[in-house]
């Protein structure tokens, strides 16, 4: 799986768009990019995941660019409870394998 | 939908003592993956089950530690002897092929076992 690369730590005001950056530059045809995050003391929680298009569902945007190199997750009016690390991981698509973790993006929202 | 459910929660030992910790999937969910997190890291792979048999187990400490999926739904992990390098909190995942609801090809976590080694 491709390795990807994301800023050890963001902050953002409540109320305001949350951009989280991810940089995934040797990414296959064949890898979903995936974002999960872990609030303090719990489990990863799934958020969101792509290909190529851009993805919405209830927690949140996907933007990938169209040579698939990066991606942005958007939380859109992020709250305290959104304060997490964000972990961005690219697999393989059909394949049941793994998530190779990195140290992901502590995101911080400030009141 | 039920989550991924694990016990205990916490757990304290001594070292040189063993543990276990059970893990129950979501419902319909073959593969079963143990991860292990070390603080201030990600989650990284012990085992990775489909059904009962083992697909991955490379980065597993096989002289201390194992894992089980005897009947392909719930599993245990093991740790015997404990080292006090062992603390850490131990995740168990499901993995969602697309046959159960929710998001296809996605991976869902428990809220982990937090051992301390003392």
């Amino acid at each position: 799986d491709a390795k990807t690369t994301q800023p050890p730590s963001m902050d953002c005001a409540e109320g305001r768009a949350a951009n989280l950056p991810c940089n995934h530059s040797t990414i296959s045809g064949n890898e979903y990019v995936y974002w999960y995050r872990q609030i303090h003391s719990q489990g990863p929680q799934y958020i969101i995941h792509g290909l190529k298009n851009n993805e919405t569902n209830e927690m949140a945007s996907l933007i990938i660019t169209e040579d698939r190199k990066s991606s942005t997750l958007i939380l859109p009016h992020a709250t305290l409870r959104d304060t997490a690390v964000y972990y961005c991981i690219v697999r393989v698509v059909g394949s049941a394998r793994q998530l190779t973790f990195g140290s992901g993006t502590q995101l911080t929202v400030l009141p | 939908e039920a989550g991924v459910a694990q016990s205990p929660r916490y757990k304290i030992i001594e070292k040189r003592q063993s543990v276990a910790f059970w893990c129950n999937p979501i419902s319909g969910h073959a593969t079963l993956y143990w991860y292990q997190q070390i603080l201030g890291q990600g989650p990284k792979l012990l085992i990775q089950f489909q059904n009962n048999g083992v697909v991955d187990d490379s980065q597993l400490p096989k002289d201390r530690f194992s894992a089980e999926r005897l009947k392909g739904v719930d599993s245990t992990l093991k740790i015997q002897p404990a080292k006090l390098e062992d603390s850490a909190v131990y995740l168990c995942a499901s993995f969602n092929k697309g046959l159960a609801g929710g998001p296809v090809e996605t991976q869902y976590f428990g809220p982990g076992t937090r051992l301390l080694v003392l």
